[in-house]
């Protein structure tokens, strides 16, 4: 099937510092990509809706001046957490969409996020 | 309101025996449902994907029903293995929204 990579799977950051995450659809062309957020043992909470080209939908209560999310290709799109806060700690995950037809969504492998 | 509820919330099995996991959703307009799953600290991987007018579909050990007059899907999977350790989700596409609509899952553990 369809390849989406996450990059990094893990890191640590300081509070105050920002992180980027990069997710690249390596083998197919994604005009929209998605953001979720997971806590544990939760299920996936959808952040925002990546277009090509375009600026990023966020859903209701999420800061957009803090999750900044940039699609500038139909292969990548990331999303570059400002500030962050130990309460932005959590597994941040990715997913890409292949259409026309039966639209297939792919996700990539995750990203888990340490604010200390 | 676009929703999808799974039952149960959790389940042990012994390793060997059968289950089945459910899935309720309400979503218009509705285009496929989607049967996803993620191992502990991972992605999602999709199992299977279900149009309308599909009522059942395997993917070697699995085999999801769909009953789109109910409203209702199923994930069966036979002859667990440990592997199979991990939660599982129904995810409603609702193309008119470009939408996934998640569930919150279901957790199997499978014990030798």
């Amino acid at each position: 099937g369809a390849v989406v990579s996450q990059h990094p799977s893990w890191v640590i950051c300081k509070s105050g510092t920002s992180v980027k995450i990069e997710c690249r659809s390596l083998d197919f062309q994604a005009t929209t990509m998605f953001w979720y957020r997971q806590f544990p043992k939760q299920s996936l909470m959808l952040m925002a809706t990546s277009n090509e080209g375009s600026k990023a939908t966020y859903e209701q209560g999420v800061e957009k001046d803090k999750f900044l999310i940039n699609h500038a290709s139909l292969t990548l799109s990331t999303l570059t957490v400002t500030s962050a806060h130990p309460e932005d700690s959590s597994f941040y995950i990715c997913s890409a969409f292949r259409g026309p037809g039966i639209a297939e969504a792919f996700f990539g492998q995750g990203t888990r996020l340490t604010v200390v | 309101k676009n929703q999808v509820e799974q039952s149960p919330q959790s389940l042990i099995i012994l390793e060997g025996k059968n289950c089945t996991l459910q899935c309720n959703y309400t979503v218009s307009p509705f285009s496929n449902l989607r049967w996803y799953k993620q191992d502990t600290g991972r992605g999602p991987v999709s199992l299977t994907i279900m149009t309308f007018s599909e009522n059942t579909k395997s993917n070697g050990r699995y085999t999801a029903t769909l009953d789109a007059d109910t409203k209702q899907s199923s994930l069966h999977i036979t002859a667990s293995q440990l592997s199979d350790s991990a939660s599982y989700i129904c995810v409603a596409f609702s193309g008119g929204y470009n939408k996934l609509i998640f569930g919150a899952g279901t957790r199997l553990a499978v014990h030798p």
